[in-house]
């Protein structure tokens, strides 16, 4: 299993440009997320969804649309990217377990410069 | 606005000594309070976690103490060791409407574990 995966792993965009993140994950898990990392900030929670075609705002939602048409697929997308959307961006999938904590599988991250 | 407050934001420790770092939390409906463990390049991944109804849980070298009066948590790492050199992340998770575990995440602390 390759877990969780994102693509690409590093990004150049000028301002302005778009660009679309891909997250896969083969873990058949039911929630999936989008974070951002920033230094001092910790991570924070930009889309989450809880199944096909189902979505939902974290904290910090401005400037991104993000869509699930696919179980094993969640896509972040940047509409008119600025400078302050440079940051690195986590993909995370977790599944239902009802009776314990619900652990997050993070991928390996992508690195995004908006010049 | 932050929720969870993590310290100190670096720390240096000898190989062999403890190291301890500290959250805070002020939302009482957070129901999980996991740690993860981020290394360079990498994304993170779960290190232990503990309910509000349990004051401590120990796994291996790490222990989670918990106070739930004070709304305080720490890691403690015993025998640390040069592998142990990550940035830790303290969490909070709260149940969202979906069914899904929604993280609040600390600032992070660079933990250094020197010979």
């Amino acid at each position: 299993n390759a877990g969780v995966t994102q693509t690409p792993k590093f990004r150049v965009l000028k301002t302005g440009q778009s660009m679309t993140l891909l997250c896969a994950q083969d873990m058949n898990h039911e929630y999936m997320y989008w974070y951002r990392q920033d230094p001092g900030m910790g991570l924070r929670l930009i889309h989450y969804s809880v199944g096909e075609g189902t979505t939902a705002k974290g904290e910090v939602p401005d400037g991104y649309n993000v869509s699930r048409l696919k179980k094993q697929n969640f896509l972040l997308g940047l509409e008119s990217a600025a400078p302050s959307q440079t940051s690195v961006y986590f993909c995370a999938s977790s599944y239902f377990s009802g009776s314990s904590y619900n652990e997050q599988f993070f991928g390996p991250g992508t690195r995004l410069t908006v010049l | 606005q932050q929720q969870v407050k993590q310290s100190p934001q670096s720390l240096i420790v000898q190989k062999g000594g403890i190291s301890i770092i500290n959250c805070a939390y002020e939302n009482t409906a957070f129901d999980y309070f996991p740690w993860y463990q981020q290394f360079p390049g990498k994304g993170p991944a779960l290190l232990i976690a503990i309910r509000p109804d349990v004051s401590e849980k120990k796994e291996g070298r790490f222990t989670i103490s918990f106070n739930k009066s004070a709304k305080q948590f720490s890691l403690h790492i015993m025998d640390s060791q040069p592998g142990d050199s990550a940035t830790y992340f303290c969490a909070a998770s709260i149940l969202s409407n979906f069914g899904n575990e929604k993280l609040t995440f600390g600032t992070g602390t660079r933990l250094t574990i020197i010979p």
